[in-house]
C-alpha cells in the first residue's frame, strides 16, 4: 500500500496567515493526488483534485502543488471558517489511502 | 440538489451483519462510480470500497475482503454495503461517496453523505 505522510499534524495560525501543509507519498504518484477538508461532525470536502486543479465553487484562496511524491496545500489567507481537519488522498494504485490529517486551528 | 443519504447503521454484536444504504438524487446515479469510505471514532478516513457505474468493476480494502459486499441498483438510484462478520475495528461513520469522473476505478470523492454510525459491540 502507498503510505501518505502529513506534516505537520496540527497547526495554530492567525486569521489572515498563510498555511501550508505538506503530504509525501511513499512511491512516486504522479500527480494522483487529492486534498479534503473535514469540519467537526461533518462529512469531508473535496477542494484540490490532480494536485493542483481546484473543485468547482472552493474558495482561490486554497491551492495545492507538486508531483510525484512531495506535494503542498496551501491556505493564502487564513479564515474562521477554514479551522477544519485536511487531508491528502492518493489514488494511483488500490488501496486509495490517506493522509493521517493535519488539523487547522486559529490562534 | 444532489445529495447522498446513507441509513441502516446502528448498533450490532461481534460477528453479526448489517446492510448500510446510500440513496441518490440530482445526478445521474448509473453514471457515476461510487464508494464506501469509513472513519473510526476520532480518526483519519479509510476507503472501503468501490463499484463502478455498470457493477463490471468492483474493489474492496484487504480489511474488509470476504466480509462486506458492495452493490448498487442503478433502477433505485441505490448503493448498498453488507457488511457480514463483524468486528469491534468495523466501529465508525460509513460515508458514501460519489466519484468525481466517470472512471472505472477510485478517483477523487466529490460527493458525500452524512454518514452512517456503526457500531460494533457486545
Amino acid at each position: 500500500d502507498i503510505q501518505m505522510t502529513q506534516s505537520p499534524s496540527s497547526l495554530s495560525a492567525s486569521v489572515g496567515d498563510r498555511v501550508t501543509i505538506t503530504c509525501q507519498a511513499s512511491q512516486d504518484i504522479s500527480n494522483y493526488l487529492n486534498w479534503y477538508q473535514q469540519k467537526p461532525g461533518k462529512a469531508p470536502k473535496l477542494l484540490i483534485y490532480d494536485a493542483s486543479n481546484l473543485e468547482t465553487g472552493v474558495p482561490s484562496r486554497f491551492s495545492g502543488s507538486g508531483s510525484g511524491t512531495d506535494f503542498t496545500f496551501t491556505i493564502s489567507s487564513l479564515q474562521p471558517e477554514d479551522i477544519a481537519t485536511y487531508y491528502c488522498q492518493q489514488y494511483d494504485n488500490l488501496p486509495v489511502t490517506f493522509g493521517q490529517g493535519t488539523k487547522v486551528e486559529i490562534k | 440538489e444532489v445529495q447522498l443519504v446513507e441509513s441502516g447503521g446502528g448498533l450490532v454484536k461481534p460477528g453479526g451483519s448489517l446492510r448500510l444504504s446510500c440513496a441518490a438524487s440530482g445526478f445521474t446515479f448509473s453514471s457515476y462510480s461510487m464508494n464506501w469510505v469509513r472513519q473510526a471514532p476520532g480518526k483519519g478516513l479509510e476507503w472501503v470500497s468501490s463499484i463502478s457505474s455498470s457493477s463490471s468493476y468492483i474493489y474492496y480494502a484487504d480489511s474488509v475482503k470476504g466480509r462486506f459486499t458492495i452493490s448498487r441498483d442503478n433502477a433505485k438510484n441505490s448503493l448498498y454495503l453488507q457488511m457480514n462478520s463483524l468486528r469491534a475495528e468495523d466501529t465508525a461513520v460509513y460515508y458514501c461517496a460519489r466519484d468525481l469522473r466517470i472512471a472505472v476505478a477510485p478517483r477523487a470523492f466529490d460527493i458525500w453523505g452524512q454518514g452512517t454510525m456503526v457500531t460494533v459491540s457486545s
